[in-house]
């Protein structure tokens, strides 16, 4: 079946340390994105990549950097410059044709300890 | 940047009654999409409305754009328990050069039994 994967489903990180959340698809879409989300707010763009070794930056990509070296992976690292990490993280997948629809995976819940 | 505006933030339904959730946008929307999501985990597409005055239904649940295309409105018939949950609405972003999603900050809808 196809779809989206991310892991772990739960992290915990003591402060100053970076972290690294999976993102992997087997939808052959070309974009794929990683959100942010805070209790009771919609979601947040933090970067998006259309194609393999192109990335660009969200709304809010400070503290995070990402990579994209194959079409089926997009791994986000939150690093020790991200002053609240704290949050749940979602990965989505989308083809780039007339449609926009996102397909979204099932989240990464971040705990700093 | 495209700003929505979901209404209301929750909403407690007894089983059996009729609901309707609003998403308003500060543009004119190109494609406006919802989502269902349940709490903690990744975003369920519902439906996608593209054209001014467009309808579209899937089983209990009907989605509208209206004809000025800055307003949408999801509408549940005889809730149910499994209708519980968070409801985003996402708007095509055409502002910057890659096409994204906007969201808005969600609906919580909880339906007693």
């Amino acid at each position: 079946d196809g779809g989206i994967t991310q892991s772990p489903k739960y992290l915990f990180r003591k402060e100053g340390q970076n972290v690294t959340l999976s993102c992997e698809q087997n939808l052959n879409h070309d974009a794929m994105y990683w959100y942010r989300q805070d209790p009771g707010q919609g979601l947040r763009l933090i970067y998006y990549s259309q194609i393999v070794n192109d990335f660009q930056k969200g709304d809010i990509a400070e503290g995070y950097s990402v990579s994209r070296e194959k079409k089926e992976s997009f791994p986000l690292t939150v690093t020790s410059a991200q002053k609240n990490p704290t949050a749940f993280y979602l990965c989505a997948s989308s083809k780039r044709d007339i449609s926009n629809e996102q397909f979204f995976g099932p989240g990464t819940r971040l705990t700093v300890l | 940047s495209q700003e929505l505006e979901q209404s209301p933030q929750s909403l407690i339904v007894q089983e059996g009654k009729n609901l309707t959730i609003n998403c308003t946008s500060s543009k004119t929307l190109y494609g406006l999409y919802w989502y269902k999501q349940k709490y903690g985990e990744g975003l369920i597409f519902l439906m996608m409305l593209q054209k001014g005055g467009e309808e579209k239904s899937h089983e209990k649940i009907t989605a509208k754009l209206d004809e000025k295309k800055q307003q949408s409105s999801l509408h549940i018939t005889a809730s149910q328990p499994s209708h519980a949950g968070i409801y985003l609405c996402g708007a095509d972003d055409v502002s910057g050069s890659a096409r994204q999603l906007t969201f808005g900050s969600g609906t919580q809808l909880t339906v007693l039994p």
